[in-house]
């Protein structure tokens, strides 16, 4: 299996300000054929589902806000918040879908500092 | 826009089997979607758990694979799964998902979840 590894498990950061969170595969989830990541985002809030920001690594999924981005390939991406606003307080958690079992990582989880 | 919703027992005992459905509106099942199993122990990480395709293929998490069966109901326009031989680490908030088209492989809708409980 290829094993996710986010950084940090958790994270304070001030409102307005860039939240930054790094996501680690085990092997690259890169497909050469199509020069595609296999990589998703996601955003959890208590008590809800899991609901999708990126995909592809850095394609913003329609009517999420453009302050988050997905960067990144191989085996190390990046989810930015450029300005942390208060709803996006939840844990992130990144996905691997290049091969079956298709893997998440841990979960960061983000405050306001 | 598609809509998941989970249904099930909330308490299963040690040995037997959890079942759940999730029922699927705003869309057709028979569409080229994957229709997905994850779960999320309490407080902890998702882990998925298996998905069937449209057509009836397939695949499961190796690590459940043994103990995991997913159908389709066209008919009723939903999917179960079935996990057998349960024990108290099967205790998680169990999720229906859908990921769009054959060759993607992100949960664009999930269904709000449903805590199963393993216990005597």
């Amino acid at each position: 299996d290829i094993v996710m590894t986010q950084s940090p498990d958790s994270l304070a950061v001030s409102l307005g300000e860039r939240a930054t969170i790094n996501c680690k595969s085990s092997q690259s989830v890169l497909y050469s054929s199509n020069n595609r990541d296999y990589l998703a985002w996601y955003q959890q809030k208590p008590g809800q589902p899991p609901k999708l920001l990126i995909y592809w690594a850095s394609t913003r999924e329609s009517g999420v806000p453009d302050r988050f981005s997905g960067s990144g390939s191989g085996t190390d991406f990046t989810l930015t918040i450029s300005s942390l606003q208060a709803e996006d307080v939840a844990v992130y958690f990144c996905q691997q879908y290049y091969t079956t079992p298709q893997t998440f990582g841990q979960g960061t989880k983000l405050e306001i500092k | 826009q598609v809509h998941l919703q989970e249904s099930g027992p909330g308490l299963v005992k040690p040995s037997g089997t959890l079942s759940l459905t999730c029922a699927v509106s705003g869309g057709s099942i028979s569409s080229s979607s994957w229709w997905n199993w994850v779960r999320q122990p309490p407080g902890k990480g998702l882990e998925w758990i298996g998905q069937i395709y449209h057509s009836g293929s397939t695949n499961y998490n190796p690590s459940l694979k043994s103990r995991v069966t997913i159908l389709l109901d066209e008919s009723n326009n939903q999917f179960s799964l079935k996990l057998s031989s349960v024990t108290a680490a099967d205790t998680a908030v169990y999720y229906c998902a859908r990921v769009p088209g054959y060759s993607s492989g992100w949960h664009q809708n999930w269904g709000q979840g449903s805590l199963v409980t393993v216990s005597s």
